[in-house]
């Protein structure tokens, strides 16, 4: 039952460095996305992807980049980390468009802090 | 803009029944989610309202009023394990969900 993974689940990078967060769901959804979570502030969509092969920005792409070369992965990529991309990273994955009522769901989170 | 508002923070007694509310402007409505968030792990959903009304699920009912942008999240019987934060979310006319920032919810003994 593992749902949607992530990893890895903690990360400390200097600024400018570059990483990969991966995002793995064995749910078959044709949905995933990403989002970050800071404090105080509703969760905000980074990129989504509506199946495989295809991406989409959300409302804070800048900065950010995905790809969704197969359907149970979806990975976040920070080109250049800088500070203000210190945040939660959230993954979550749903059936179809959420219009239909579908919810989505989360992985465990990524904990990101750049120095 | 678009907006959704809840209260940052609720303190009620075990076994007690607590309100959480919620209110939005949105660019359209397609829904409204309410989801659960303990301490330091991923949200998990816990209802879905579209048509105007109340949904009971067990101890949780959540209430949607689509002309006042309002909705409600009614928990009865409160359990300690109930302490964590209630997330708001409205499906906007693009289909894109807009979150509050949730609100956290103290269960006291």
């Amino acid at each position: 039952n593992a749902g949607v993974t992530q990893t890895p689940k903690f990360r400390v990078l200097k600024t400018g460095q570059s990483m990969t967060l991966l995002c793995a769901q064995d749910m078959n959804h044709e949905y995933m996305y990403w989002y970050r979570q800071d404090p105080g502030m509703g969760l905000r969509l980074i990129h989504y992807s509506v199946g495989e092969g295809t991406t989409a920005k959300g409302e804070v792409p800048d900065g950010y980049n995905v790809s969704r070369l197969k359907k149970q992965n979806f990975l976040l990529g920070l080109e250049s980390a800088a500070p203000s991309q210190t945040s939660v990273y959230f993954c979550a994955s749903s059936r179809g468009e959420t219009g239909t009522n579908q919810p989505q769901h989360f992985g465990d989170g990524t904990r990101l802090s750049i120095l | 803009g678009q907006n959704i508002d809840q209260p940052t923070e609720m303190t009620a007694t075990e076994g007690a029944i607590v309100q959480i509310n919620c209110t939005y402007q949105t660019s359209g409505f397609n829904g409204l989610f309410w989801y659960q968030q303990h301490a330091g792990e991923a949200p998990t959903f816990l209802s879905y309202n579209v048509l105007d009304g109340l949904e009971e699920k067990g101890r949780f009912s959540s209430f949607l009023s689509r002309s006042k942008g309002y909705s409600y999240l009614l928990l009865k019987e409160l359990q300690m394990k109930d302490s964590a934060s209630y997330l708001c979310a409205v499906l906007d006319s693009n289909y894109q969900l807009i979150w509050g920032a949730g609100t956290k919810l103290i269960i006291k003994p």
